[in-house]
């Protein structure tokens, strides 16, 4: 079965980058997610990037995928307060719309 | 335009107790999934409707729950008889479903603490 694995807890001084890592077991996946949860509210598509691929750069959002080691990692650079959130790795396997879905990272951002 | 609304919030049962949770999607997605985060664990998959019928239901944990989505529209997820285990987070999410675009667009989510 699939298995997705992050750190419950992040703390990064504002100002600096933050690293999010999630690695998996499923090798059929096609699509990987970065979802961000703010209190209260719903997930919300950060990024994404496709099995093929090995990086994606959007704005301060870094996605790096090293698929022999099933691994996944969001940078953020210059975090802001407004990035404090829960933030889950997803994927999606080919033929399979269903999300498999990390544990989420909880990134706290020191003043 | 308005996004995937569910209904209610927050809702707090007895065990034993019915509740039913409701789902309206983007209008015009035809595809309309639930998920669940139970304990602060990760996000569960239940279940995938197309339009009317259901894709994928196998994510449903047991018998108790009874998801429908009558003409394709908003759909609702029943829990009866609602258990302690059944405590968490209900998400639903909705898509377009065309070629190429694969963005699931997610609600709050209905918080339900089962006593």
């Amino acid at each position: 079965g699939e298995d997705v694995e992050q750190s419950l807890f992040l703390s990064v001084r504002e100002g600096d980058s933050s690293v999010i890592n999630c690695t998996y077991t499923d090798s059929s996946s096609t699509y990987l997610y970065w979802y961000k949860q703010e209190p209260g509210a719903g997930l919300q598509l950060l990024t994404y990037i496709f099995s093929n691929m090995d990086m994606k750069q959007d704005q301060r959002l870094t996605v790096l995928l090293n698929k022999k080691d099933k691994h996944l990692s969001l940078r953020i650079a210059d975090t802001q307060t407004g990035d404090s959130a829960i933030y889950f790795c997803a994927f999606t396997s080919f033929g399979n719309e269903k999300l498999t879905f990390g544990t989420g990272t909880r990134l706290t951002i020191i003043p | 335009e308005a996004g995937v609304t569910q209904f209610p919030s927050h809702s707090v049962i007895e065990k034993g107790q019915t509740v039913t949770l409701r789902c309206d999607p983007i209008s015009g997605h035809d595809n309309l999934y639930w998920y669940r985060r139970v304990m602060g664990k990760e996000i569960k998959f239940l279940l995938h409707f197309v339009k009317e019928s259901k894709q994928d239901e196998s994510g449903m944990p047991n018998n108790r729950f009874l998801a429908e989505r009558t003409g394709g529209t908003y759909s609702t997820l029943k829990v009866q008889p609602a258990e302690l285990e059944d405590s968490g987070v209900y998400f639903c999410a909705s898509s377009q479903g065309l070629a190429g675009n694969h963005e699931q667009f997610f609600g709050p989510g209905t918080r339900l603490t089962v006593l």
